[in-house]
């Protein structure tokens, strides 16, 4: 159980476009996804908190125009990397929590998708 | 704000034997969680084990366990009959409880240590 759904798995885009990246939890509820970023070698740096229902809360430093975050339901959160750059590629993962959870539950990750801008 | 440090960016460890990755973190919190997780080659983070801070007990999962030491703010790994498919990224992670609010959830890592498996 609790598997997290992340898509897509790679993705190379133009410089100047948009990409979405969608975070879906497949038999849960979550009420609480984090996006968290990974440069190679590098550990997971969190980028925002998407609630559902609410706005994100993002990590200094991170851009909210740039990185916009949707949490519209309990079961999905895009992250839409807007105006993309070469220096937005990167490694970005999805993680969800059950609602309602004990409060030793672990995030559950997503498989990530790889960025690549040209 | 809570930090957590590897200090082994990489380790290796002979097929069988066993091997211990450090990790300690600061926080002026009394209650939290800990985790190990493993990232693969595949990038999918894998929760290895869990450790509340409230638990005196040392977690163990199987082959994993850790050494917590509340007082010293340390939470090793000590992995048993190492394994081909062991060889990873680990990483240490530290969480607030639940009380803490809306963000609570969330981890933070250290930079992680890449463990080798020698056959």
């Amino acid at each position: 159980g609790a598997v997290v759904s992340q898509h897509p798995s790679w993705v190379i885009c133009k410089s100047g476009t948009s990409v979405k990246i969608e975070c879906r939890s497949l038999d849960f509820q979550a009420t609480t996804m984090f996006w968290y970023r990974q440069f190679p070698k590098q550990s997971l740096m969190l980028m925002a908190t998407s609630n559902e229902g609410s706005k994100a809360t993002y990590e200094q430093g991170v851009e909210k125009d740039k990185f916009l975050i949707n949490h519209a339901s309990l079961t999905l959160s895009t992250l839409t990397v807007t105006s993309a750059h070469p220096e937005d590629s990167s490694f970005y993962i999805c993680s969800a929590t059950p609602f309602g959870i004990m409060d030793n539950s672990p995030l559950h990750f997503g498989n990530g998708t790889r960025l690549t801008v040209t | 704000a809570q930090t957590v440090t590897q200090s082994q960016p990489e380790m290796s460890v002979q097929e069988a034997e066993t091997v211990t990755l450090s990790c300690t973190y600061d926080t002026s919190e009394s209650d939290y969680y800990l985790f190990w997780y493993k990232q693969p080659p595949s990038r999918q983070m894998i929760l290895v084990i869990r450790q509340e801070a409230y638990k005196q007990q040392n977690a163990t999962e199987n082959r994993f366990s850790v050494n917590f030491q509340k007082a010293a703010k340390s939470f090793s790994l000590k992995i048993s009959d190492s394994q081909l498919g062991d060889a990873a990224m680990y990483f240490c992670a530290y969480r607030s409880p639940a009380y803490s609010g809306a963000g609570s959830y969330q981890l933070t890592f250290g930079k992680g240590t890449k463990l080798s498996v020698i056959p």
